[in-house]
């Protein structure tokens, strides 16, 4: 299985940028396609999805996201980060079965 | 606007079954590919099965491989998880899914808890 690495916490503070990293252990590309998937997950709530094969917004996600990388490192970048965005992030390979997530970095506040 | 509305969790006794469902409405639910997900508390998302738009096509985490049973009824728009031989370790939130490679749209979920 494809393994996906994530730091557990990222400290920032409102209106800065915060850069969230997922490694895979092997290259989730094939081709131009970067089969890799960030989310959001506030408590209590479903994760919503916010990009899409690496740089794609969701529909309905605002423009202070963005998604970057190839191979087997991915970068979510959220900036400004605003006060809703506090939350645990999750990054999610589909190259290769089974779909497998990473452990989630929770954004906290400095 | 696209809604997933999963049902029939509970209490359940390790070695029992369970039967989840979904009903999903928004979409032409027979053109997608559909999952579960599932969440233990305070732990991350794991992949437990996918099922084909038709049907036809099926698939598994291995840790739920032979005891849990993905389906689906396109006349009703709903999708199913049978989960038989229940153990501690499934205790979770399940989610259903729509499945583009990406889970586009989540439900709610539904909390199942194994336990004696």
């Amino acid at each position: 299985d494809i393994v996906l690495t994530q730091s557990p916490a990222l400290a920032v503070s409102l209106g800065q940028r915060a850069t969230i990293s997922c490694r895979a252990s092997q290259s989730v590309s094939i081709s131009r396609y970067n089969l890799m998937h960030w989310y959001q997950q506030k408590p209590g709530q479903q994760p919503k999805l916010l990009i899409y094969r690496a740089s794609n917004l969701a529909s309905g996600i605002p423009a202070r996201f963005s998604g970057s990388g190839s191979g087997t490192d991915f970068t979510l970048t959220i900036n400004p980060v605003q006060a809703d965005d506090i939350a645990t992030y999750y990054c999610q390979q589909s190259r290769e079965s089974p779909d497998t997530f990473g452990a989630g970095t929770k954004l906290e506040l400095k | 606007e696209v809604q997933l509305v999963e049902s029939g969790g509970g209490l359940v006794q390790p070695g029992r079954s369970l039967k989840l469902s979904c009903a999903a409405s928004g979409f032409t639910f027979s053109d997608y590919n559909m999952a579960w997900v599932r969440q233990a508390p305070t732990k991350g998302l794991e992949w437990v099965a996918s099922i084909s738009y038709g049907g036809s096509n099926t698939h598994y985490g291995d840790s739920v491989k032979g005891r849990f049973t993905i389906s689906r009824d396109n006349a009703k728009s709903t999708l199913y998880l049978q989960m038989d031989s229940l153990r501690s370790e499934d205790t979770a939130t399940y989610y259903c899914a729509r499945h583009l490679g990406d889970f586009d749209y989540w439900g709610q979920g539904v909390m199942v808890t194994v336990s004696s």
